[in-house]
């Protein structure tokens, strides 16, 4: 079954204290996404990759780091986490032809307090 | 810089209306569009893809419209059910490939749906 695979899918942490939510696509797909989704503001994309060790900054970047080390899995690491970050994040994948549906997973609730 | 807007925000009905979900966007260069479902506790489940050369795409009881050049796409669902239950989020994939790849989606906020028995 093709799907896309985010872990933890609950997360509290406190402020400062390193974590990594993990991602995984079994289509084998190049493109990989990260989103943050907060209420009235939608869904913003954190950080995107192409394919392996080709990343770059989507809309909102600041506080996060990704690394694309193979090509289904797409990492999100947060070094010093935040209140500020507290959100409902979504991994995405899909081919890299432009305008291809989007897989997405089941979402990643993050609490920092 | 693309902005998706998707009315109404909520929207309560009595079972087995036939209902519609607005969305407009600001940049007609689109690749595609896509209708998402939302169900709490849950990811995204894509529901139909319109092409930007298509003008509609029908899945069961579902039937998404684009007009590109008015920036506007529909979400008619027909005889409505307490499962259609859920938000359901439009996206847009712009057509710049530095934006992204091409790849990248812009969502609107969502409209949450209730169907009421």
């Amino acid at each position: 079954e093709a799907q896309v695979t985010q872990n933890p899918r609950y997360l509290i942490t406190v402020t400062g204290k390193k974590l990594t939510v993990t991602c995984s696509q079994n289509m084998n797909h190049e493109y990989m996404s990260w989103y943050r989704q907060d209420p009235g503001l939608g869904l913003r994309q954190i950080y995107y990759s192409m394919n392996v060790e080709v990343t770059d900054k989507g809309d909102v970047p600041e506080g996060y780091k990704v690394s694309r080390k193979e090509k289904r899995n797409f990492p999100l690491i947060l070094e010093s986490p935040s209140p500020n970050q507290t959100s409902l994040y979504f991994c995405a994948s899909s081919s890299t032809n432009p305008g291809t549906e989007a897989f997405f997973g089941q979402g990643t609730r993050l609490t920092v307090v | 810089k693309q902005e998706v807007t998707q009315i109404p925000a909520a929207l309560s009905v009595p079972e087995g209306e036939n209902l519609v979900l607005n969305c407009s966007f600001t940049d007609s260069a689109i690749y595609n569009l896509q209708w998402f479902r939302q169900d709490p506790g849950k990811g995204l489940t894509s529901l139909l893809l319109i092409q930007s050369s298509q003008r509609e795409q029908t899945s069961g009881r579902l039937n998404a419209s684009l007009d590109k050049s008015s920036g506007r796409s529909t979400l008619y669902i027909a005889a409505s059910q307490p499962g259609d239950s859920a938000t359901y989020l439009c996206a847009v994939s712009p057509l710049a490939i530095l934006s992204g790849g091409g790849n990248k989606l812009t969502f609107g906020t969502g409209t949450q749906l209730k169907v009421e028995l």
